[in-house]
C-alpha cells in the first residue's frame, strides 16, 4: 500500500526567505510523484510532477523539488518566497498508468509567509 | 477555456436529503474523480471512473454515489446514509500517464 507522510502540518517562514516543505512516501512500486497548491475554498493547482526522467524537477512560480529514491523523499523548495506563496501544500503519489489522477495525499503542509 | 467545471460552489442540505453535485470537463479525459477534503486531513478518494459506464469505488465510498453516463459528465450523490457530510468536495480528471486536473471545489453544509 502507499502512503504519503508530510513531515511539518505548519511552517511559517518570513517574506525572501529560502523554505522546504518535506514530503515521504512509501510504496512498493514504482510511482509518480506531485505537489500541489491550495488557496482558500478553491481547487488545488499543480506546482510540479515527476513522472520520470530527472530527479530535480522544476514547477510554477519558481518551486522546484527533487525525488530521493532511496530516501523515499520529494521535499519542495523554493530559494525566496513572497507573501503571495502562503497556502497550503499538498504532496501526492499515484501508480500512475491509466490510475494517474488516483492519489494519494498527504495530510498539507500550511505556508505562512510573513512580512 | 478547457477545464473542470462544479456546481454549486456552496451546498446546504438538510438531514435526511439526498444532494447531487456537478461536475463537467471538457478536456476529453477519459477518468474522473471525486475527493474529499477535510479540515486538517489531506483528500480522500471517494469514487472514480477510467470509462464511461464504468467506476470504482475510493477509500470512502460509504454513504455515496455516482454515475458516467456521458465522458464529459461525473456526478456525485450524497445520500442520507452518509453520517458526515459536511466537507468540501473536489472532483477531478486526469489522462493516462499524466496529472489529475482539479475543479474549484464544492462546500458541502448540512443545516
Amino acid at each position: 500500500a502507499q502512503s504519503v507522510t508530510q513531515l511539518d502540518s505548519q511552517v511559517p517562514v518570513f517574506e525572501e526567505a529560502p523554505v522546504e516543505l518535506r514530503c515521504n512516501y512509501s510504496s512498493s512500486v514504482s510511482v509518480y510523484l506531485f505537489w500541489y497548491v491550495q488557496y482558500p475554498n478553491q481547487g488545488l493547482q499543480l506546482l510540479l510532477k515527476y513522472l520520470s526522467g530527472s530527479t530535480l524537477v522544476k514547477g510554477i512560480n519558481g518551486f522546484e523539488a527533487e525525488f530521493n529514491k532511496s530516501q523515499t523523499s520529494f521535499h519542495l523548495r523554493k530559494p525566496s518566497v513572497h507573501i503571495s506563496d502562503t497556502a497550503e501544500y499538498f504532496c501526492a503519489v499515484s501508480a500512475g498508468g491509466n490510475q494517474g489522477g488516483k492519489l494519494i495525499f498527504g495530510q498539507g503542509t500550511e505556508l505562512s509567509v510573513k512580512p | 477555456d478547457g477545464g473542470i467545471t462544479q456546481s454549486p460552489k456552496y451546498l446546504f442540505r438538510k438531514e435526511g436529503q439526498n444532494v447531487t453535485l456537478s461536475c463537467e470537463q471538457n478536456l476529453n479525459h477519459d477518468a474522473m474523480y471525486w475527493y474529499r477534503q477535510d479540515p486538517g486531513q489531506g483528500l480522500r478518494l471517494i469514487y472514480y471512473s477510467q470509462i464511461v459506464n464504468d467506476f470504482q469505488k475510493g477509500d470512502i465510498a460509504e454513504g455515496y454515489s455516482v454515475s458516467r453516463e456521458k465522458k464529459e459528465s461525473f456526478p456525485l450523490t450524497v445520500t442520507s446514509a452518509q453520517k458526515n457530510p459536511t466537507a468540501f468536495y473536489l472532483c477531478a480528471s486526469s489522462q493516462q500517464n499524466t496529472e489529475a486536473f482539479f475543479g474549484q471545489g464544492t462546500r458541502l453544509t448540512v443545516v
